[in-house]
Parts: C-alpha cells; structure tokens; sequence
C-alpha cells in the first residue's frame, strides 16, 4: 500500500499563507491524492484533491509534484477556525486501497 | 442536504460484550466506509459496503464486522468487546466510492470500554 509521510504539526500566524507538505513517494498512477482536516471533537472534512495537476477551490490549493511523489496544501490566509489536524490520503481509483497518513496539526496563532 | 449522521455518538461497554454502531449516509449515497480512530494509530479503515456488499476490508480481525441495508444505511458490530476497542469510530459516505471522489464524514461514536 502507498503511504504518505506528514510532519507531525506546523504554525502560522493569522493571515498568513500555511503550505502543508505531504510526501508518497510509493504513489501508483491511479491514486487520487486527496486531503481532509479534522477539528476536535468532530469527523474529518474534505478539503480538496487532485490526481496531476494543480487544482483550487473554495478552502484552499493542492500543488502535486511533476513525479507525483509529493504535494502540498496551500491555505492562502490562515484562519483561527483552519487550525485542525490535516491529513493527506491516496485513493486508489479502484477503491482497492487506502492509506492514511498521521496527520499534520495546525496551530494558528493571532 | 442532511449530512452523514452517526449513533449514538457516546457508548460505554465492558468487556467481553458486543455493540452495535449506526450510520446513515448522505442521501443518494451508495458508498459507506468505517473508520477507527485512535490517538496512537490515528485513522485506520476497517471496512467499505457498497449496494450492500463489502467491496473492501482493511486489516482486522473477524470480531469487526458489518454490513448495509437496501437504503444504504449502516451498522458496525463489534464482539466480544477488548479494552483495545477503545476508539472514535467513524463513518464516511461517498456517491461511488471511488479515488475521485469525496468521502463525507460523520461525527463518529466515541466508544468507551471498561
């Protein structure tokens, strides 16, 4: 099973930007990069995802690597609701594997 | 439109019983996935129902087991109860259940064991 490595937590300031690496150098072709935060005491949350390219919405920016072999989560004006735990996970297209990785905790200072 | 929804959202066992846990999955739904959550292990998958199947499994053991209603609700059965068991169980609904698209998540049952 591909798995991902995260650094066990970061900080930022208010209004800063927040970038979240995640590393899945054992990634297939078809595994769907996907990201999901988790507040306490609630279940986690889609943030966004991606298969090749670059992709956008509403929460935030998921940058993938050229070799796929890492990405990163861009939050472009952190928030004190953003702090959470973020996790980055493959979905294999097929559904036939799942790999989770520790998790990465955000704290966000004012 | 409702969310995933989850009960009861607090339990507390002994060991050696069993519990039985549900989820009902967004509507239209057809994709619901359990998850264990742990502080030391963090999220593991323990199994997926699709159309009333399990589709997939992760690894463990044969005291963990479930299955979906025509409706796509869900339940989760745990036997004979370890203090292990001890977690946030949680479960996650999709349309397909497929790498592209999202998993939408419930607010889990915290179980407790004594």
């Amino acid at each position: 099973d591909a798995k991902t490595t995260q650094p066990n937590s970061m900080e930022s300031n208010e209004e800063e930007p927040v970038h979240l690496p995640c590393n899945h150098s054992t990634i297939s072709g078809t595994d769907y990069i996907h990201w999901y935060r988790q507040l306490p005491s609630q279940g986690p949350e889609y943030v966004i995802h991606g298969l090749t390219s670059n992709v956008n919405n509403r929460m935030a920016s998921l940058a993938i690597a050229e070799d796929r072999k890492s990405s990163t989560l861009i939050l472009h004006r952190a928030t004190l609701r953003d702090a959470a735990v973020y996790y980055c996970i493959l979905l294999n297209s097929g559904y036939s594997t799942l790999t989770f990785g520790k998790g990465t905790m955000l704290l966000v200072s004012p | 439109k409702a969310g995933v929804t989850q009960t009861p959202r607090y339990l507390i066992k002994t060991r050696g019983q069993q519990v039985t846990l549900s989820c009902s999955p967004i509507s239209g739904h057809r994709s619901v996935s359990w998850y264990q959550q742990t502080p030391g292990q963090g999220l593991q998958f323990l199994f997926e129902y699709f159309s009333e199947t399990q589709r997939n499994k992760g690894n463990f053991p044969g005291r963990f087991s479930g299955r979906q209603f025509s409706n796509s609700r869900s339940e989760m059965n745990v036997s004979t109860l370890e203090l292990g068991d001890s977690a946030l169980y949680l479960c996650a609904s999709s349309a397909q259940g497929i790498g592209n698209q999202p998993q939408h998540f419930g607010d889990g049952t915290r179980l407790s064991i004594l």
